[in-house]
């Protein structure tokens, strides 16, 4: 089955500095790859998504690159805000049947005024 | 539309009880998950279904049964409540199939089994 490991655990940044997440999968065949974000005493969140097809993905300061061939894929945020901070998970699948995602451990991103 | 309600919101167990955790959903999903949440664990999948009368396992099902007799409904039994049973439990609800469709997910029940 597919596994995805995600880098850091936790990260900490300076309001206005930006962050980056990173995410490993295994099968070669995930071809979906969404992003969620989780704030204190809610359920995940879609954020952001990204096809294979595609290399790279923004919407406002929000951006999600995917390497194909090395199997990993970025969440990059600019100009971090305060909420901001929360968990971060990357997940992946295949787009196909009854296929389930796969999540990695999360990342805690702490973003300090 | 309410989205994803989970009930209760927080629950205390006794081990070798048994309880169930309420999933419903109003947007007319087909696809319905269960996952725990573990310190460090990342979000797991526990069961799933693709529509009323259809279930399968996802990734740690033991310990846990599941029903699918409605589209709304999708409860989460645990028949003899265990102390690694203790976590954060979250509902999800999608379109279609999980794959490529965005998981709506409830605020989560947070469980102790003592």
């Amino acid at each position: 089955g597919e596994n995805v490991e995600q880098h850091p655990s936790t990260l900490s940044v300076q309001e206005g500095d930006s962050a980056v997440i990173k995410c490993t999968y295994s099968d070669s065949a995930s071809n979906y790859f969404p992003w969620y974000k989780q704030e204190l005493g809610k359920g995940p969140q879609l954020i952001i998504d990204i096809r294979s097809n595609v290399g790279e993905k923004k919407d406002q300061r929000i951006a999600v690159t995917l390497n194909k061939t090395a199997k990993h894929f970025s969440l990059h945020i600019t100009e971090t805000q305060p909420e901001d901070s929360a968990v971060y998970f990357c997940a992946a699948t295949r787009l196909s049947g009854y296929s389930t995602l796969t999540f990695g451990k999360g990342t805690m991103l702490l973003v300090s005024p | 539309n309410a989205g994803v309600t989970q009930t209760p919101k927080f629950q205390v167990l006794k081990t070798g009880q048994s309880m169930t955790l309420q999933c419903a959903q109003d947007m007319n999903h087909e696809y319905m998950s269960w996952y725990r949440q573990d310190p460090g664990m990342g979000l797991r999948l526990i069961h799933y279904s693709v529509g009323a009368g259809i279930t399968d396992q996802g990734e740690v099902p033991n310990g846990y049964n599941v029903s699918r007799s409605t589209t709304e409904d999708f409860p989460l039994r645990l028949l003899s409540a265990a102390p690694s049973q203790t976590s954060v439990y979250f509902c999800a609800s999608s379109y279609r199939t999980g794959a490529g469709q965005p998981q709506h997910f409830g605020d989560g029940t947070r469980l102790s089994i003592l």
